[in-house]
């Protein structure tokens, strides 16, 4: 399998350009999440699908940014405008909605607003 | 609601040497607990978990963790450290009386440094 996609791996934008990562979970994974890494904050989930449906989206900072999941093979976050604070890595992560199932994390995107 | 505490930014050890990261938890019912090792420009990778069972979980490349009920904790530890053990760890907790939809909740993450 070829585990969680993420594209693109590096992007460098400017404040007030719009950005969308997107994320193709593992094959036959339900559930999808997409995680913020900051030195100053750890990791934040910011928004959880199952199913395709949004669960839970508390950890959304903004209205700026938007996830959307289409189908059970592709998910995107956009923000939209970006700021500088909004540079980080951000991780999707797929899994099999139970609760002893571990998560399998994609290699991430770093986002630089400059 | 359920939490982890990492106590530790960052643990130093010699290669060959026993090392001990240390995690607690609170969760209001039983916990499922994990271990994942984040390299560096890398995503997240799964270690161990515990479900249930033996509270001495076997993991990857060499890795174990002991569960503690009574203290509440899951510290990760492997009897040799390579350099190449060399990594940002993290725990997760997830209730086991969540039922439905619940996700993981990490901890800080430890760096662990193995100097040769």
């Amino acid at each position: 399998d070829a585990g969680v996609i993420q594209s693109p791996r590096h992007e460098v934008t400017e404040m007030g350009q719009e950005v969308t990562l997107r994320c193709k979970p593992i094959s036959g994974h339900n559930s999808l999440f997409w995680y913020r890494q900051t030195m100053m904050r750890g990791l934040e989930l910011l928004i959880y699908f199952n199913n395709n449906v949004p669960i839970d989206d508390s950890g959304m900072p903004e209205d700026r940014f938007s996830a959307k999941m289409p189908n059970a093979s592709f998910s995107t976050l956009k923000i939209q405008p970006s700021e500088p604070r909004d540079s980080a890595v951000y991780f999707c992560a797929s899994s099999v909605q139970r609760n002893t199932g571990e998560l399998f994390f994609g290699e991430g995107s770093r986002l630089t607003v400059l | 609601a359920q939490s982890v505490a990492q106590p530790e930014d960052q643990v130093n050890v010699a290669e060959g040497n026993p090392l001990t990261v240390k995690c607690t938890y609170s969760v209001s019912g039983n916990p499922y607990l994990f271990w994942y090792v984040q390299y560096p420009n890398r995503g997240l990778q799964f270690l161990l978990k515990y479900i249930t069972g033996d509270n001495l979980v076997k993991g990857s490349y060499g890795f174990e963790a002991e569960f503690n009920k009574s203290q509440t904790s899951f510290h990760l530890k492997k009897p040799s450290a390579l350099v190449s053990d060399s990594a940002l760890y993290f725990c997760a907790v997830r209730d086991r009386m969540n039922s439905g939809y619940s996700t993981l909740t990490f901890g800080k993450g430890t760096m662990l440094l193995v100097s040769p």
